[in-house]
C-alpha cells in the first residue's frame, strides 16, 4: 500500500534551516512526490517535484532557499534562511495509477 | 497565469447532494488531468477524486466511491463534483488542483477552496 509518513510537527529559527521529510512506504523508493505549502488560512501552494534521484523542479516564483534531495524512501524539503512567512504547514504527494496520496502534514514553526 | 475558481459550496442536509464547480483559466484545459482534493476543519488534505484530460477516465477515493461523480467539460473548461448521498464526515473545504500532466502526476496549481458544511 502506497502511504506517505511525515511528522506532524518541528521548528526553528528565523533565518536558520530547516529540513523536513517525508517517507515513502515499502516497496515505493523509486517515486517521485510533490512538496506543497499551506499557509494559515489559505489554500495549498505546490512547491516543487521531487524525484528519487534527488533532482527536483519548482513551481511559479518558488524561492531559491527552498529544495530539495532524496535519498532511499526518504523524501526531504530544505528551507533556509528561515523567514516568518514560511510558517506553514507542508504535504509531500505521490501517485499511481488512478490514486493519489498526501502524507499527514508537517506544521512548521518559525521561532 | 493559472487561475482555478470553485463554487457551488454550502450548507447542506445529510442525505442531501450538492455540484461544485471549478473554473479553469491560463493553461490548455482539455491537456491536463484534474482533481478534487477536501480538508475537513483542522485536518490534513485528502484526495477525493480525478479525471484525465480528455474525461475518459474517472478515479475516486473509497471514501467517496458510489456517491461522488467528477466530470468536466472541456468546451467550457470547467471541472465539476457531483456529490450525492452526503455523510457529516464530508464537510470539508473541498480544493480543485492542476495535474501537471495528462495523467496522474503531482499537482501544480490548487485553487482557493469551497466550504461544504454536512449538519442538519
Amino acid at each position: 500500500q502506497l502511504v506517505l509518513t511525515q511528522s506532524p510537527s518541528a521548528s526553528a529559527s528565523l533565518g536558520a534551516s530547516v529540513k523536513l521529510t517525508c517517507t515513502l512506504s515499502s516497496g515505493h523508493n523509486n517515486y517521485a512526490i510533490a512538496w506543497h505549502q499551506q499557509q494559515p488560512e489559505k489554500g495549498p501552494r505546490y512547491l516543487m517535484n521531487l524525484n528519487s534521484d534527488g533532482s527536483h523542479s519548482k513551481g511559479d516564483g518558488i524561492p531559491a532557499r527552498f529544495s530539495g534531495s532524496s535519498s532511499g524512501a526518504e523524501r526531504y524539503l530544505t528551507i533556509s534562511s528561515l523567514q516568518s512567512e514560511d510558517e506553514a504547514d507542508y504535504y509531500c504527494q505521490t501517485w499511481g495509477t488512478g490514486i493519489h496520496v498526501f502524507g499527514g502534514g508537517t506544521k512548521l514553526t518559525v521561532l | 497565469e493559472v487561475h482555478l475558481l470553485e463554487s457551488g459550496g454550502g450548507l447542506v442536509q445529510p442525505g442531501g447532494s450538492l455540484r461544485l464547480s471549478c473554473a479553469a483559466s491560463g493553461f490548455t484545459f482539455r491537456n491536463y488531468a484534474m482533481s478534487w482534493v477536501r480538508q475537513a476543519p483542522g485536518k490534513g488534505l485528502e484526495w477525493v477524486s480525478a479525471i484525465s484530460g480528455s474525461g475518459a477516465n474517472t478515479y475516486y477515493a473509497d471514501s467517496v466511491k458510489g456517491r461522488f461523480t467528477i466530470s468536466r467539460d472541456n468546451s467550457k473548461n470547467t471541472l465539476y463534483l457531483q456529490m450525492n448521498s452526503l455523510r457529516a464526515e464530508d464537510t470539508a473545504v473541498y480544493y480543485c488542483a492542476k495535474d501537471a500532466h495528462a495523467v496522474a502526476g503531482n499537482f501544480d496549481y490548487w485553487g482557493q477552496g469551497t466550504l461544504v458544511t454536512v449538519s442538519s
